[in-house]
């Protein structure tokens, strides 16, 4: 069985502040894959990025960067400078590799607000 | 935009109905997942069609069904409907199930209420 927790259910930054999401992991399937979405107001989930279980180097785009600690079953995003248009829930999710399926399995989600 | 639609945005429906969702895959995908949101909380994996068929299933009643169609596009029924299945319905489509670079786009869901 697979799980996510992520235990902040709420953030609230001023703008240029930088925040980490917090994501910890279970599951027993030793390849799997890590992803976060972005969930704005709007409704539809948008794929930020994935990452592979055997693959722990840290990953940069632009004011994103992702945390991957395998010995500590964490996968935390940080948003440096944020800007107000980075409110939305954040979701972290977990699928096993070579599974027949591609379930993903969410943790409850972060509610980010970023204030002017 | 992912190229996943869905039909339709809102519905009202009332305890004990029935109703279809309707979701397009994005162009060359073969694989639509359907998840259910409640309010406040992460998606719930329901089930998964692949060419045509059901390839792995959450853990939600029979009266939960589905089907996909020639066209890759799919359907997701619910009978009987039941206050609890209020919720944000959202459709993923990807590639074949089980690929290392499979990721799924979401759909902009359907927002179902039943009063």
């Amino acid at each position: 069985a697979q799980k996510v927790t992520q235990a902040q259910t709420e953030i609230s930054v001023v703008e240029k502040e930088d925040v980490t999401l917090d994501c910890v992991y279970e599951t027993r399937d030793t390849t799997y894959y890590l992803f976060w979405y972005k969930q704005p107001p709007s409704g539809e989930l948008v794929f930020l990025i994935r990452r592979n279980s055997f693959d722990e180097q840290n990953e940069i785009s632009g004011r994103y960067s992702w945390n991957f600690q395998k010995s500590t079953s964490s996968f935390n995003f940080t948003i440096t400078a944020s800007q107000v248009v980075d409110s939305a829930v954040y979701f972290c999710a977990l699928r096993p590799l070579g599974t027949s399926g591609s379930r993903l399995t969410f943790g409850e989600g972060t509610q980010l607000t970023v204030n002017p | 935009e992912t190229g996943v639609t869905q039909s339709p945005t809102h519905l009202i429906k009332t305890r004990g109905q029935q109703v279809t969702l309707r979701c397009s895959s994005q162009s060359g995908h073969n694989t639509v997942s359907w998840y259910q949101q409640a309010l406040g909380q992460g998606p719930q994996f329901i089930f998964q069609y692949y060419r045509e068929e059901e390839n792995g299933r959450g853990n939600f009643p029979p009266r939960f069904s589905g089907l996909q169609f020639p066209n890759y596009s799919s359907e997701l029924n619910v009978n009987a409907l039941e206050l609890d299945d209020s919720a944000l319905y959202l459709c993923a489509s990807s590639l074949i199930p089980g690929r290392k670079n499979n990721e799924q786009f979401f759909g902009p869901g359907t927002r179902l209420t039943v009063l």
